[in-house]
């Protein structure tokens, strides 16, 4: 089956700090996955995706690169800034066009 | 931009009786949409696959019965959350795929459900 395995948080980091969130995944087929973001109070916004295998997607300064001999697609900033605060959800796409969610990672970036 | 919006954004309701919720793309058509469901501090859970014309395809573990859903038109889902309990308060998000089948699904806003 479909399952997403995403590090979990809180992650608290400085402003202008390096970040990495962890994402694997378990698949049947050749799936698309995905970074969907949830700020305080809104519904999620896709932040980037890939389609596959070596695919790297890359938005607002964050990238993610789908690996699938790993089976990871970690997410990574090369420098924070407070308004990326949010929760970050992994996700994949199955083959219905059903999304399967990881946990979801809250963010923090203190000034 | 695409938008889904849902309705009502919160509801509460007594143990035992039924709360809609709608779920409507505003600016496309939809034929697919899907149910989410979400606990505090938890992950997104599929429940089903609203289909439009057809009947829902539920996820393993969901209740038909229990959670109905109905896809009348193009732009709207509604699911039906019958004889509510404590047990089934909750944040509810629907998402939505425009027809031309690009990755991108729209997510609603949610709707937080409580139960007393």
């Amino acid at each position: 089956g479909n399952s997403v395995t995403q590090m979990e948080g809180p992650v608290t980091l400085s402003e202008e700090a390096f970040l990495t969130i962890n994402c694997t995944y378990t698949a049947t087929g050749y799936p698309s996955l995905f970074w969907y973001v949830q700020y305080p109070g809104e519904g999620l916004q896709l932040l980037l995706k890939a389609t596959k295998a070596d695919d790297k997607g890359s938005n607002k300064g964050f990238e993610a690169t789908y690996r699938k001999e790993t089976t990871s697609f970690h997410l990574e900033k090369g420098s924070v800034q407070v308004s990326d605060s949010a929760v970050y959800f992994c996700a994949l796409r199955g083959t219905g066009n059903q999304f399967y969610f990881g946990t979801g990672t809250s963010l923090t970036v203190i000034p | 931009g695409a938008v889904v919006s849902q309705h009502p954004s919160w509801v509460i309701c007594k143990s035992g009786t039924s709360v809609k919720i709608e779920c409507r793309s505003l600016d496309f058509q939809a034929t697919t949409m899907f149910w989410y469901r979400q606990f505090p501090k938890q992950s997104l859970m599929l429940m089903a696959t609203s289909n439009e014309g057809s009947k829902a395809t539920y996820e393993q573990g969901v209740e038909k019965d229990k959670f109905l859903i109905n896809h009348a038109s193009l732009t709207l889902s509604t699911l039906t959350v019958t004889s509510a309990h404590p047990e089934d308060s909750s944040f509810y998000i629907c998402s939505a795929s425009k027809q031309d089948r690009t990755d991108t699904q729209y997510f609603g806003p949610g709707t937080r459900l409580t139960v007393l």
